[in-house]
């Protein structure tokens, strides 16, 4: 069975202190990895997908790296417009479909 | 261009009671998600439709749940007899489908459903 974790569940920066957010998983023939920003009472916007290990992406503050096994969302230097809950999904090819399964997520505080 | 739009955002009904939540997903997504969301949970898959047909309905927790897709646009997740534990936000998404994997899927802001 596909499985996501993300860890951890909750960190609380200051703002300017830099860190990483982890998504691990177990799937059979990863296609893609995604990371969601999502903001109270708002659904997941798309930040990231990333297709290979190796592959980074950048936007902003955030960068997103991908080995065989994990996924990190790294933050440098954040502000408080950054708290949200980020979540990675993993998608998999399913009965002739790609199947996309999210982690639960990080709740991310950056404080003033 | 517009998003993926739903209706309610918010819906209230008393328990025993059917409700009905409303999908447009962004013009030309031919892959439609359901998931629900509940408080300080992640997002359970219910159902996906590549077109008009669900070739994945696994998610659904149980048959008071169901889904249709009319015209390759427009979804309605039904609830019958609804119960507390169905209180949860209920998620839809959009995508180009499976010519196109990889690509990403986008939200809408949700249905808030409360059950008293």
């Amino acid at each position: 069975e596909d499985q996501v974790t993300q860890s951890p569940e909750a960190l609380r920066l200051q703002e300017g202190e830099s860190s990483s957010l982890n998504c691990s998983y177990t799937v059979s023939g990863l296609r893609g990895l995604f990371w969601y920003r999502q903001d109270p009472g708002k659904g997941p916007e798309f930040l990231f997908t990333l297709y290979s290990a190796g592959e980074e992406k950048e936007k902003e503050r955030l960068k997103a790296t991908l080995t065989k096994k994990e996924s990190f969302l790294h933050i440098t230097a954040p502000k408080p417009e950054d708290s949200a809950t980020y979540l990675c999904a993993v998608q998999v090819p399913f009965g002739g479909y790609q199947k996309v399964t999210f982690g639960t997520g990080t709740k991310l505080q950056v404080i003033p | 261009g517009a998003g993926v739009s739903q209706s309610p955002s918010n819906k209230v009904t008393e328990k025993g009671k059917d409700v009905e939540l409303r999908c447009d997903p962004i013009s030309g997504h031919t892959a439609l998600y359901w998931y629900r969301q509940s408080l300080g949970q992640g997002l359970e898959f219910l159902i996906y439709f590549q077109g008009n047909s669900a070739p994945d309905k696994s998610g659904l927790p149980s048959d008071r749940f169901s889904a249709e897709r009319t015209g390759g646009s427009v979804s309605t997740l039904t609830i019958q007899r609804t119960q507390q534990e169905d209180s949860a936000v209920y998620l839809c998404a959009s995508s180009l489908g499976t010519d196109s994997y990889n690509s990403p899927l986008h939200f809408g802001n949700g249905t808030r459903l409360t059950v008293t």
